[in-house]
């Protein structure tokens, strides 16, 4: 299999907190996540790509000491949403590739982030 | 630069027959890979299917196919034998492959309702 957890899967906060999300492989390892991001009724867009033992590389608009990145292990990277304010209200989904194959993605659950 | 096209917001099928989900694509790149990604309301990516670029046959796994028809840059998901489960959200997706850039382009995609 190829499963991908993602925690918390939904979070509240207030406004000005900070809120760390984590995404793990369970059963594989990745050299390499994807952040993405998706409003209601939208599509998926790519907000990083986080490689393991380096820096994430950030899409053009993303605010990088916003959304801090560390991808410490070959199983677990972590999306930090510092400062957070409603309008980063959002479904927060990662995924990770084996890097084998066609390198298909598996995503995780998703984190629904709600800042009051 | 890739473009995914989706053109259908909306579908509606009656339980055991087949559906077409339409995708065209547009991209620079030689070699890429087109993916079809379903996304229940739960929030969760589950993969589909994966085609490659210079793959002769078209993909299919179960019930999904996909037919693709490289020189007018489609990639449609053919799903038959709908079943009341297969209500969702379908995104296709796409990657350039031996570009370095391993993140996928999403199309806006397609909201499936199957009825008994």
């Amino acid at each position: 299999g190829a499963v991908v957890s993602q925690h918390p899967s939904w979070v509240i906060c207030k406004s000005g907190t900070s809120v760390k999300i984590e995404c793990r492989s369970l059963d594989f390892q990745a050299t390499t996540m994807f952040w993405y991001r998706q409003f209601p009724k939208q599509s998926l867009m790519l907000m990083a790509t986080s490689n393991e033992g380096s820096k994430a590389t950030y899409e053009q608009g993303v605010e990088k000491d916003k959304f801090l990145i560390n991808h410490a292990s070959l199983t677990l990277s972590t999306l930090t949403v510092t400062s957070a304010h409603p309008e980063d209200s959002s479904f927060y989904i990662c995924s990770a590739s084996r890097g084998d194959g066609p390198d298909t993605q598996y995503f995780g659950p998703g984190t629904r982030l709600t800042v009051l | 630069a890739q473009k995914i096209t989706q053109t259908q917001p909306g579908m509606f099928v009656q339980e055991k027959e087949a559906v077409t989900l339409d995708c065209t694509y547009d991209t620079s790149d030689p070699s890429y890979g087109l993916f079809w990604y379903k996304q229940p309301s739960s929030g969760e990516m589950i993969f589909l299917i994966y085609q490659g670029s210079y793959d002769q046959q078209n993909a299919t796994e179960g019930r999904y196919s996909l037919n693709f028809q490289k020189a007018r840059k489609s990639a449609n998901l053919v799903i038959s034998a709908s079943q009341l489960g297969d209500s969702a959200m379908y995104f296709c997706a796409m990657r350039g492959e031996g570009t370095g850039r391993r993140a996928l382009t999403f199309g806006s995609g397609t909201r499936l309702q199957v009825q008994p």
